[in-house]
């Protein structure tokens, strides 16, 4: 059982370099998240996705944005990365609105030097 | 914006002892998770609890939701080495069922 494959599981940008995070989950699920892990912070979401199509923004979206791509996959951009990027990401999905039992995947350890 | 606050952070204990871990809010959920989360793995869901109130068992761990549906603890019975890990709750809101997190509590078991 796959569940929610993230990559890559690590990298290291330099300041102003881009890339993308990539997620799919294979349990047909209609929502996606992605979640930034801080130190001492908890869970941050920066951006979800409540159904195929649509996208809104969380609670620290700044620098970053995101396309569904289909109903699997959920990518997260970083256009020009900054050094307060530095993070954990992970990308999550659950099953309808009211499921809100969340699948995560295992995680991207990104630094941003 | 709603917050949860676990409390506390940061427990190393030893094999054997009882625990108990906070999670407190001044808003009101409409359910409440608490998750698992170990190094390099993202959080695991442990269980829900939905009425205030409530109390679920999953074996020595036991939840209980306020009655109030404000706040929730996990108290764990004779730890075990196997239950270190970070210790997340996370509320369901009412209105659009999006999950609030706390900022979790890091859990050592010490044999």
């Amino acid at each position: 059982n796959a569940g929610v494959t993230q990559t890559p599981k690590f990298q290291v940008l330099k300041t102003g370099q881009s890339m993308t995070l990539q997620c799919a989950q294979d349990m047909n699920h209609n929502s996606m998240y992605w979640y930034r892990q801080d130190p001492g912070m908890g869970l941050r979401l920066i951006y979800y996705s409540a159904s195929e199509g649509t996208t809104d923004k969380g609670e620290v979206p700044n620098g970053y944005n995101v396309s569904r791509l289909n109903k699997r996959e959920f990518s997260l951009r970083l256009e020009s990365a900054a050094p307060s990027q530095t993070s954990v990401y992970f990308c999550a999905s659950s099953g309808a609105r009211s499921d809100t039992e969340a699948f995560f995947g295992q995680g991207t350890r990104l630094t941003v030097v | 914006t709603q917050l949860l606050e676990q409390s506390p952070q940061f427990l190393s204990i030893q094999e054997g002892e009882n625990l108990t871990v906070y999670c407190n809010s001044s808003s009101v959920f409409s359910s409440l998770q608490w998750y698992r989360q170990e190094p390099g793995e993202g959080p695991v869901l442990l269980v829900t609890v939905v009425t205030g109130g409530e109390v679920k068992k999953l074996k020595r761990l036991t939840f209980q939701f306020g009655d109030a549906r404000k706040d929730s603890s996990l108290h764990i019975t004779a730890a075990q080495p196997g239950d270190t890990g970070l210790y997340l709750c996370a509320g369901v809101e009412w209105a659009n069922y999006q999950l609030i997190w706390g900022a979790g509590t890091k859990l050592i078991i010490k044999p």
